[in-house]
């Protein structure tokens, strides 16, 4: 199986900063690579798809970027609805696997 | 609007078997598949297994096997997910999620999740 090291686990930053968060493979995937955002109590919402694809009606201050083994989902300017956990996933074979998720706070 | 609606919440005793289902709508779900996911408290995502919308085909995760059937009924547009000799541990929030994009495995909408509840 693959598996997706994502990192942080958790960050704390101020509204209208830039968030980055990296989730690593553990073997090549090309771009197979999802995004998701999860809310208490919801369920995940895919942002991204294929590494850098916005998903449709998702905002723009949203963005990934990479390939191989090595991903970045960026906040351009985090705002107070963007508090939330973020995951990534990757769909290069069987099994899908999620990264751990990185749980997103205000500062 | 597509809307995947589940099943309300369970309580099921050890060794007991629980089917969760899914009735998917505003798409035709033959021209999909479905993935399962999991989701214990306070944890991560876990991929269960997927089924094909279109020949009702079923792949599972190797962790699940033997123990997890998935099926549909295109009849009423309704996946299911049963999984039996519920331990403990199987408590956990289940998704029922459309496979779309081209691949089919970007996980596009998702159910409003079935807590499942294993205790004694």
């Amino acid at each position: 199986d693959i598996q997706m090291t994502q990192s942080p686990s958790s960050l704390s930053a101020s509204v209208g900063d830039r968030v980055t968060i990296t989730c690593q493979a553990s073997q090549d995937i090309n771009i197979y690579l999802n995004w998701y955002q999860q809310k208490p109590g919801k369920a995940p919402k895919l942002l991204i798809y294929d590494a850098s694809n916005l998903e449709t009606g998702v905002t723009s201050r949203f963005s990934g970027s990479g390939s191989g083994t090595d991903f970045t989902f960026t906040i351009s300017s985090l705002q107070p609805e963007d508090i939330a956990t973020y995951y990534c996933q990757h769909y290069d074979n069987l099994p899908l696997t999620f990264g751990g998720g990185t749980k997103v706070e205000i500062k | 609007q597509v809307q995947m609606v589940q099943s309300g919440a369970e309580v099921k005793k050890p060794g007991a078997s629980v089917k969760v289902s899914c009735k998917a709508s505003g798409y035709t779900l033959t021209s999909y598949n479905i993935s399962w996911v999991r989701q214990a408290p306070g944890q991560g995502l876990e991929w269960m297994g997927w089924i094909s919308g279109y020949n009702g085909k079923a792949s599972y995760a190797l962790k699940f096997q033997g123990r997890v059937t998935m099926t549909t009924d295109t009849s009423t547009s309704t996946a299911y997910l049963e999984l039996r000799s519920l331990r403990s541990d199987d408590t956990a929030v289940y998704y029922c999620a459309r496979g779309g994009g081209v691949s089919g495995w970007c996980l596009d909408y998702w159910g409003q999740g079935t807590l499942v509840t294993v205790s004694s």
